[in-house]
């Protein structure tokens, strides 16, 4: 595809609901990362993808987060139960080589839970 | 750990004046590489420029240059010739060979005044 595509670009939800985000990399990316963005803050990384394994996923902040990869390529970011606090907006990036390479951006999920 | 210090949350500057972006970073490793990312209203992180820190020459891409002072662990970003559309938030961030994420500053929101 012509760039990292994420869906929903905005979704709102009842606290307590589950939620699925989606992230489709660029062809033939093996790196895929996830991170996390407060209004108005820096990046807070939460996962990293090389190829279908999760080598990092030490900034996944509870384990009401998970997510997978499958097929090398789609990323799903799921929350459990969610809370207010998990309200944020959501990027998705992919990269040809990991930490070397940079990385290319999707427009992100605005999450809000109500 | 690696960590990544922008000390500047906001700055403003004149369209057609220059303007430096500050970084520092720490970091063990020695094989380890250096991005400016922009990030504009519209939420789309794009790659501002890149530099490795095994090379001694800053990089330079049109109107941004960098100043990467590797022993002060330093790597500030110059805007020349401001324009309105680098109104963005700049994040500062680094990685190595062997990693998968970078680590993020927490931002500069730089507004270019008409």
């Amino acid at each position: 595809g012509a760039g990292v595509s994420q869906s929903p670009s905005n979704k709102v939800t009842e606290k307590g609901k589950d939620v699925e985000l989606r992230c489709d990399p660029i062809s033939g990316h093996t790196a895929l990362y996830w991170y996390r963005q407060s209004l108005g803050q820096g990046l807070e990384f939460l996962i990293y993808f090389q190829g279908n394994s999760a080598p990092d996923k030490s900034g996944l902040p509870s384990d009401r987060f998970s997510a997978e990869r499958t097929g090398g390529s789609v990323s799903t970011l799921t929350i459990q139960r969610t809370q207010q606090e998990d309200s944020a907006v959501y990027l998705c990036a992919s990269s040809p080589r990991g930490g070397r390479t940079e990385a290319f951006f999707g427009q992100g999920t605005r999450l809000t839970v109500v | 750990a690696q960590t990544v210090t922008q000390s500047q949350p906001e700055m403003s500057v004149q369209e057609a004046e220059t303007v430096t972006l500050s970084c520092t970073y720490d970091t063990s490793e020695n094989n380890y590489y250096l991005f400016w990312y922009k990030q504009p209203p519209s939420r789309q992180m794009i790659l501002v420029i890149r530099q490795e820190a095994y090379k001694q020459q800053n990089a330079t891409e049109n109107r941004f240059s960098v100043n990467f002072q590797k022993a002060a662990k330093s790597f500030s970003l110059k805007i020349s010739d401001s324009q309105l559309g680098d109104t963005a938030m700049y994040f500062c961030a680094l990685s190595w060979s062997n990693a998968g994420k970078s680590t993020f500053g927490d931002g500069t929101t730089l507004t270019v005044k008409p």
